[in-house]
């Protein structure tokens, strides 16, 4: 079984510019996780998605960052304009929503704003 | 919300010796209580869990062990080997609830040949 795809895995861009991370979830999970992880911090969630619909983004700075998934499969995650401070790792995770909730991550994209 | 710290940040044992690392959380309806192993530059991966209807589970040498009194969970590693090398992180959650983790800030574990 293939696990959590994520694209690009690294990413440099300079400040102000635009990035999109992709990811594609194991195959028949509905719920997908989009986290920021800082270095040398633990991950902390940004958005989650059930099928297609965010049932969790209060986390999300929605003045610069955006997310879909549309059709409830692949979801991308957009910053416009990056700053700075967004340097860091971005990692997808999928769980099928049953009781168990192991969350499994993808590689992740390390982000760079020069 | 959730809070989830852990301790130490740090942690360096012989290697065959024990190891353990300590969390506690703030929510009392969390329920769940992960543990990832991320090694470096790789993803965070599941390597025990423990539900807040048990109080210890064991895996071959690593185990965890859950106070819901005292809303605080352990990792426990015996027999520590040169692979256990890595970042461990805890984490809480309420089961059929917001589904939400909030991990801990990481414990770097480095397992001394």
């Amino acid at each position: 079984e293939a696990g959590v795809v994520q694209s690009p895995r690294y990413k440099i861009i300079e400040k102000k510019q635009p990035v999109a991370f992709w990811c594609n979830p194991i195959s028949g999970h509905n719920t997908l996780y989009w986290y920021l992880q800082n270095l040398g911090q633990g991950p902390e969630l940004l958005i989650r998605y059930e099928n297609e619909e965010a049932v969790d983004d209060s986390q999300l700075p929605k003045d610069r960052f955006s997310a879909e998934r549309l059709k409830g499969v692949d979801s991308t995650l957009k910053i416009q304009p990056a700053e700075l401070g967004d340097s860091a790792v971005y990692l997808c995770a999928s769980s099928s929503g049953l009781a168990f909730n192991e969350q499994f991550f993808g590689p992740g994209t390390r982000l760079t704003v020069l | 919300g959730e809070n989830v710290e852990q301790h130490p940040s740090t942690l360096s044992v012989q290697e065959g010796d024990s190891a353990v690392i300590k969390c506690t959380y703030s929510d009392s309806a969390s329920n769940y209580f992960p543990w990832y192993k991320q090694e470096l530059g790789k993803r965070p991966q599941l390597i025990i869990d423990i539900r807040s209807n048990v109080g210890e589970k064991k895996d071959q040498r690593i185990a965890v062990t859950l106070n819901k009194t005292a809303k605080h969970f352990s990792l426990h590693i015996t027999e520590t080997q040169p692979e256990d090398s890595a970042v461990y992180f805890c984490a809480a959650s309420i089961l059929f609830g917001n589904e939400k983790l909030t991990f801990g800030t990481g414990t770097r574990l480095t397992i001394i040949p």
